[in-house]
């Protein structure tokens, strides 16, 4: 069936780069995302990439895509203490509004 | 834009009632879903509205309902509440043939005693 994996936390220096990992196993998915949700709050869209795609970059934020190993990464550059919260990957295939997450990445980010 | 809106924020029922949650999507998106977030399960898809209809559904009980309106505003039902419904009730929409890009609003944070 769909999973997702994500390792559960990660704790970086202010400024440093963070990179979060994710897998999954559904071969047809079309579109991964990212998620960011703060304490109290829904969750905000950061990038998506197409599953034909290898990088996409915005802004501080890389995607990194292996289709081949099913593992999706999220780079975030020159992280500041405003980048703590839970990050999220998910996955959808086919034209469907149904997203299957992974547990969520808690980035504590160090002063 | 204004962004998708929720209603109530926090709700507090008793085991046994019902409760009906409220989701107003971003003007112009016409798919809505619903997710519940736990600490223990996470994030996990209940169903997903488009154009008044159910295109997809998640494994969750029959007490879990949906519909949306014509003005594409979405309601989630619970019936018979138990312990276990208590979570993040989230609403995302989407306008179709975007890359599917889903926005979420805060979600109803529904706590059953």
């Amino acid at each position: 069936g769909e999973d997702v994996e994500q390792s559960l936390f990660l704790s970086v220096r202010e400024g440093d780069s963070s990179v979060i990992n994710c897998t999954y196993t559904d071969s047809s998915s079309t579109y991964l995302y990212w998620y960011k949700q703060e304490p109290g709050a829904g969750l905000q869209l950061l990038t998506y990439i197409f599953s034909n795609m290898d990088m996409k970059q915005d802004q501080r934020l890389t995607v990194l895509l292996n289709k081949k190993d099913k593992h999706l990464s999220l780079r975030i550059a020159d992280t500041q203490t405003g980048d703590s919260a839970i990050y999220f990957c998910a996955e959808t295939s086919g034209n469907t509004g149904k997203l299957i997450f992974g547990q969520g990445t808690t980035l504590q980010v160090k002063p | 834009k204004a962004g998708v809106t929720q209603t109530p924020r926090y709700l507090i029922k008793t085991r046994g009632q019902q409760v009906t949650l409220s989701c107003s999507p971003i003007s112009g998106h016409r798919s809505v879903s619903w997710y519940q977030q736990t600490p223990g399960q996470g994030l996990q898809f209940l169903f997903e509205y488009f154009s008044e209809t159910q295109r997809n559904k998640g494994n969750f009980p029959g007490r879990f309902s949906g519909r949306q309106f014509s003005n594409s505003r979405s309601e989630m039902n619970v019936s018979t509440l138990e312990l276990g419904d208590s979570a993040l009730y989230l609403c995302a929409s989407s306008s179709v043939g975007t890359a599917y890009e889903q926005y979420f609003g805060p979600g109803t944070r529904l706590t059953v005693t």
